[in-house]
């Protein structure tokens, strides 16, 4: 238990769908991420959080969409996406930006996979 | 980028050998964390070393780092079947802004036989 709960741990969706990818930190971080994660590549970084405000899309696709209501909690919004979407998708926490020394907190993932 | 790159991609070993994963990195970096993730898992954090930092040890864990040759090592001691999972080498960068996010490898995956 790493303290950042993401749900659902499985989601298949079609095309057409649109559905949400939930993530909750325990720690009283004020930073959080999206990760994207396929086979055979490197971990992606896609969204970051600090203070609830973005800093950071790494060039994400629009068919992604992040929300970030409070420091605890973030959500990935997915919608029309392709089957080349299909991933786990990993939320993750910090006390402050990874530059000044902090570790991240993974959860455990979203199984994503798109038909 | 300042992404960093294992090596070896892949590592099988016996239970009780030391195993021995390589990373390198491409620009300045104020830290290195290495993690660990079990398959289909989150990762784990292991172990992080500040650029001024040469070499650091957590139990059965050995870091050193080669800021000259932008270089890590992840040392695992007598590696038990448990040990096996993939390793990740991440780096944060100098500066503000988006190089201050973390950027991880490709991992080395790491098998230990018993």
């Amino acid at each position: 238990e790493t303290g950042v709960t993401q749900t659902p741990r499985h989601l298949v969706m079609g095309m057409t769908n649109k559905k949400s990818l939930k993530c909750e930190q325990h720690l009283g971080h004020n930073a959080m991420y999206w990760y994207k994660q396929s086979a055979k590549k490197p971990l992606e970084l896609m969204f970051v959080y600090n203070f609830k405000e973005q800093t950071e899309n790494n060039s994400v696709p629009s068919r992604f969409s992040p929300e970030c209501p409070n420091s605890s909690h973030l959500f990935l919004h997915l919608h029309t996406l392709q089957p080349e979407d299909s991933a786990l998708y990993l939320c993750a926490s910090s006390q402050d930006r990874a530059s000044s020394g902090n570790t991240i907190y993974f959860g455990e993932g979203s199984w994503l996979t798109v038909v | 980028s300042q992404q960093g790159e294992e090596d070896p991609q892949a590592l099988s070993i016996q239970e009780g050998e030391n195993a021995t994963m390589n990373c390198s990195y491409k620009t300045s970096i104020n830290n290195l964390q290495w993690y660990r993730q079990n398959s289909g898992r989150g990762l784990v954090h292991l172990i992080l070393i500040r650029s001024n930092e040469r070499e650091k040890h957590s139990g059965r864990l050995r870091v050193t780092l080669d800021t000259s040759k932008k270089s890590s090592s992840l040392l695992i001691t007598a590696s038990r079947a448990a040990d096996t999972a993939s390793y990740f080498c991440a780096t944060a960068a100098l500066g503000g802004g988006s190089q201050g996010n973390l950027i991880f490898g490709k991992g080395t995956k790491l098998s230990v036989k018993p």
